[in-house]
């Protein structure tokens, strides 16, 4: 079963805006990973968000974590067309470590 | 430094056989996990293993296994192969485990079960 839901399911937007992404999980959590994933390829790893952490940042990444309404959001500013892919939030649960639950995923386009 | 392997990156099987993927992970990296990926199911988890030692094990059949050697390097077989089976199978390399670093993904292997 999938710890967390992603919205939107799909997000179109032009080049050069920004991009909010959420995820939302229903159990306390160690930390929260956000990938990218091309065309059915291998996720890449963006970044790692730890519960008591409140915001991260990673070049055009933002992503903060609400462990009281235990969600989190990925900002990408300044989008460009190669930022198209689908997103992915992953979460490692304190109950049951060492593996990673992902989100249903947000599929981003961003048109030149 | 190399990335996370996954090998063979395709595989077409008939229904019934088994199938062997393999993964080598980061060089350092002693904690590897799999991930099966399907349009209905999402991304969900197989298995992780830690010096040799499954850790933890997601909620599949029997007839997935896998394991790992001395070298970090893992395996994950399928045997008595069904439809339902084909997907991408991801391979991640973490140090210690994901409750405190970042697991890096290997390309994956896309299986077709005909």
């Amino acid at each position: 079963s999938q710890q967390g839901e992603e919205d939107p399911q799909a997000l179109s937007i032009q080049e050069g805006e920004n991009a909010t992404m959420n995820c939302s999980y229903k159990t306390s959590i160690n930390n929260l990973q956000w990938y990218r994933q091309n065309s059915g390829r291998g996720l890449v790893h963006l970044i790692l968000i730890r519960s008591n952490e409140r915001e991260k940042h990673s070049g055009r990444l933002r992503v903060t974590l609400d462990t009281s309404k235990k969600s989190s959001s990925l900002l990408i500013t300044a989008s460009r067309a190669a930022d198209t892919a689908s997103y992915f939030c992953a979460t490692d649960r304190m109950d049951s470590s060492y593996k990673l639950i992902f989100g249903s995923g947000t599929r981003l386009l961003v048109r030149p | 430094k190399a990335g996370v392997t996954q090998t063979p990156r395709y595989l077409i099987k008939t229904r019934g056989q088994q199938v062997t993927l393999s993964c080598s992970p980061i060089s350092g990296h002693r904690s590897v996990s799999w991930y099966q990926q399907t349009p209905g199911q999402g991304l969900q988890f197989l298995f992780e293993y830690f010096s040799e030692t499954q850790r933890n094990k997601g909620n599949f059949p029997g007839r997935f296994s896998g394991r790992q050697f001395s070298n970090s390097r893992s395996e994950m077989n399928v045997s008595t192969l069904e439809l339902g089976d084909s997907a991408l199978y991801l391979c991640a390399s973490s140090r210690q485990g994901t409750a405190n670093t970042e697991a890096f993904f290997g390309q994956g292997t896309r299986l077709t079960v005909v």
